[in-house]
């Protein structure tokens, strides 16, 4: 079965540092997705891609982030100067269309940590 | 924007018994309900979703129902299993608007 995938697993970074989290969709899909996950809380939308431009992003997706589809596989998400508040599973995601009815299938995350 | 509220934060049952948990949602505009199973560690998997032309759809143990009208939409899981247990998360999708919003989450506990 086809998969997200996610690298690296586990990210920890000094604050102040730039990341960049990386994430290969699903092959055929179309639209790409990052969300975030502070520990214990929900999932909460930052960013959605589509034709290599942003389609959406949430008010948590501010100057600090930035998303790239560098080739015709990878989709990165990086963030500049990192804050303790930063820290979180990030997880990446990809749908074959857009907006209503269809599934969005999610990576394994990656768990950033900024100390 | 869209805002989802699930209830309850945390459910315990027996192994056999019946689980049911509820989300609100307050965009009248959304149409599509997916609802994720969380397992430690792990991304969020569908496990099954309804869009709102349907009131109710069945998987197996797994079913949603959905009132657009009250706009709030139930996953119930029925013979609980062990396996069972994990975080699970409803969301709802506005139309235009490509993100998810999920609620808080439902910590589910099947005892033995």
């Amino acid at each position: 079965e086809p998969e997200v995938t996610q690298t690296p697993s586990h990210q920890v970074t000094q604050m102040g540092q730039e990341v960049i989290l990386r994430c290969v969709p699903i092959s055929n899909h179309l639209y790409f997705y990052w969300y975030r996950q502070i520990l214990g809380q929900k999932v909460e939308f930052l960013v959605s891609f589509y034709n290599n431009e942003i389609s959406e992003k949430s008010e948590i997706f501010d100057d600090q982030f930035s998303v790239e589809r560098p080739d015709g596989s990878n989709f990165t998400l990086k963030i500049r100067s990192t804050k303790l508040e930063d820290s979180a599973m990030y997880f990446c995601a990809s749908r074959q269309l857009t907006g209503r009815g269809t599934e969005a299938f999610f990576g394994q995350g990656t768990r950033l940590t900024v100390v | 924007g869209e805002n989802v509220e699930q209830h309850p934060s945390t459910l315990s049952v027996q192994e056999g018994d019946s689980a049911v948990i509820k989300c609100t949602y307050s965009d009248s505009a959304s149409n599509y309900f997916p609802w994720y199973k969380q397992e430690l560690g792990k991304g969020p998997q569908l496990i099954i979703d309804i869009r709102s032309n349907v009131g109710e759809k069945k998987d197996q143990r797994i079913a949603v129902t959905l009132n657009k009208t009250a706009k709030h939409f139930s996953l119930h899981i029925t013979e609980t299993q062990p396996e069972d247990s994990a975080v699970y998360f409803c969301a709802a999708i506005v139309g235009g608007a490509d993100g998810l919003t999920f609620g808080k989450g439902t910590h589910l506990i099947i005892q033995p």
